[in-house]
């Protein structure tokens, strides 16, 4: 049960757009679309962003997007805005019906 | 409102146990999978383990397997995690969340923290 591996720190200037990607194997990311997304501020519960790889909850802001190819799942961040900042994780399930978390991304707005 | 909380952290001795309690609300428990999740300080998330909505079918990380065991009680709405043999790289914050129709966790407890330290 290796931790999906996503780069440490993303960063842009608002209104720019950010991909953070997040890469398994085809016995969790690449093998079905239960990948979401969280997004956790400093001293609070994550927040998911993007389930089901594409899908987007209620509330959650269409700036906001997910996608997929192969074994990476990636989410992408449009019109950056300073409340975007925090830390951002993807989950995927497995193959052995459990889950596993990315390594998680520092997005910051410059 | 849906609402999961956690309490039942602590400063415990390694190889001592702990259990856990999160208490649901606001929607209906029984049919729902619940998942324990944990966060080192400074660290990311790990996902811990699930128990589906039977209460039957339970799956753990591999860190955890033997040691942890999860259960549910749906008369009084309330998830558990029993902690035995608990080792310094168990202090973590551990959150309950729901688990979604849609495959995700979507609603979160604020956490309760455990400490193994001699």
């Amino acid at each position: 049960q290796s931790a999906l591996t996503q780069p440490a720190s993303v960063s842009g200037s608002p209104g720019q757009s950010i991909t953070i990607s997040c890469t398994g194997t085809s016995s969790d990311v690449g093998g079905y679309n239960h990948v979401s997304w969280y997004q956790q501020h400093p001293g609070e519960a994550p927040k998911v962003m993007i389930y089901e790889v594409t899908r987007r909850p209620s509330g959650v802001s269409n700036r906001f997007s997910g996608s997929k190819s192969g074994n990476t799942a990636s989410l992408t961040i449009s019109g950056l805005q300073a409340e975007d900042e925090g830390d951002f994780y993807c989950i995927s399930y497995t193959s052995s019906n459990t889950y596993v978390f990315g390594t998680g991304t520092k997005v910051t707005v410059l | 409102q849906v609402q999961v909380v956690e309490s039942g952290g602590g400063v415990v001795q390694p190889g001592t146990s702990l259990r856990l309690s999160c208490a649901a609300s606001g929607f209906s428990f029984s049919t729902y999978g619940m998942h324990w999740v944990r966060q080192a300080p400074g660290k990311g998330l790990e996902w811990v383990a699930v128990i589906w909505s039977d209460g039957n079918n339970k799956y753990y990380a591999d860190s955890v397997k033997g040691r942890f065991t999860m259960s549910r009680d749906s008369s009084k709405n309330t998830l558990y995690l029993q902690m035995n043999s608990l080792r310094a790289e168990d202090t973590a914050i551990y959150y309950c969340a729901r688990h979604s129709t849609g495959w995700s966790l979507d609603y979160w407890g604020q956490g309760t923290l455990v400490t193994v330290s001699s």
